[in-house]
């Protein structure tokens, strides 16, 4: 249980364009979604909070009109990166807590999505 | 905002040897998770932890929350245990989001 998706593994665009990148909770609901950011052999930073229904939250120096994040239904979150840039590349990784049903805010990580802006 | 640290960030051992990692913070934390991540990227949850003991397998844990510290031990290390070990924590209300230490690069030799 508790099993988290993102499509896709893997994407290469050109510079300027955007790319949309989803993450689904496959066996739960999940009413808080995370998006992290992970750059070659550094350690994960979040990006954003998005909760079910309401306007995501942005950490500090996150540009919230770089990174649009969706969170439509209890079971899919979208991060579309706008106007990508080279120094956009990076290691996308999205998570979710089971809170509805489980007492514990573990976090579940979905397989993450590697972006390469050329 | 918290702060979290990880000892030491590199290890290497012979395989059949015992590891113990370390993930120090600096406030009273809502969550603690220990994370696996594999080569291809992919977080495996190893233990769920703000507080006490957990053994699964060769894998333990204790968290002393008290003094803000956590530690996994691996024992009997075989080659597949290798990768990186990331501990991170959570200090708010239950729904934001984690810091992460900058992880332990564990090499298991054969």
């Amino acid at each position: 249980g508790a099993v988290v998706s993102q499509h896709p593994s893997w994407v290469i665009c050109k510079s300027g364009t955007s790319v949309k990148i989803e993450c689904r909770s496959l066996d739960f609901q999940a009413t808080t979604m995370f998006w992290y950011r992970q750059f070659p052999k550094q350690s994960l930073m979040l990006m954003a909070t998005s909760n079910e229904g309401s306007k995501a939250t942005y950490e500090q120096g996150v540009e919230k009109d770089k990174f649009l994040i969706n969170h439509a239904s209890l079971t899919l979150s979208t991060l579309t990166v706008t106007s990508a840039h080279p120094e956009d590349s990076s290691f996308y990784i999205c998570s979710a807590n089971n809170r509805l049903a489980e007492s514990t805010d573990t976090q579940y990580f979905g397989p993450g999505t590697r972006l390469t802006v050329l | 905002g918290i702060q979290v640290e990880q000892s030491p960030p590199d290890l290497i051992l012979q395989e059949g040897a015992n590891s113990t990692l370390r993930c120090n913070f600096s406030d009273s934390v809502n969550n603690l998770q220990w994370f696996h991540q594999n080569p291809w990227g992919q977080l495996i949850n190893l233990f769920y932890i703000p507080s006490g003991t957990k053994q699964n397998g060769r894998l333990s844990a204790t968290t002393v929350a008290t003094e803000r510290y956590s530690l996994l031990y691996i024992s009997s290390s075989q080659t597949t245990d290798s990768g990186v070990y990331f501990c991170a924590v959570e200090s708010g209300g239950g729904a934001d989001g984690l810091t992460f230490g900058k992880g332990t690069h564990l090499i298991i030799q054969p």
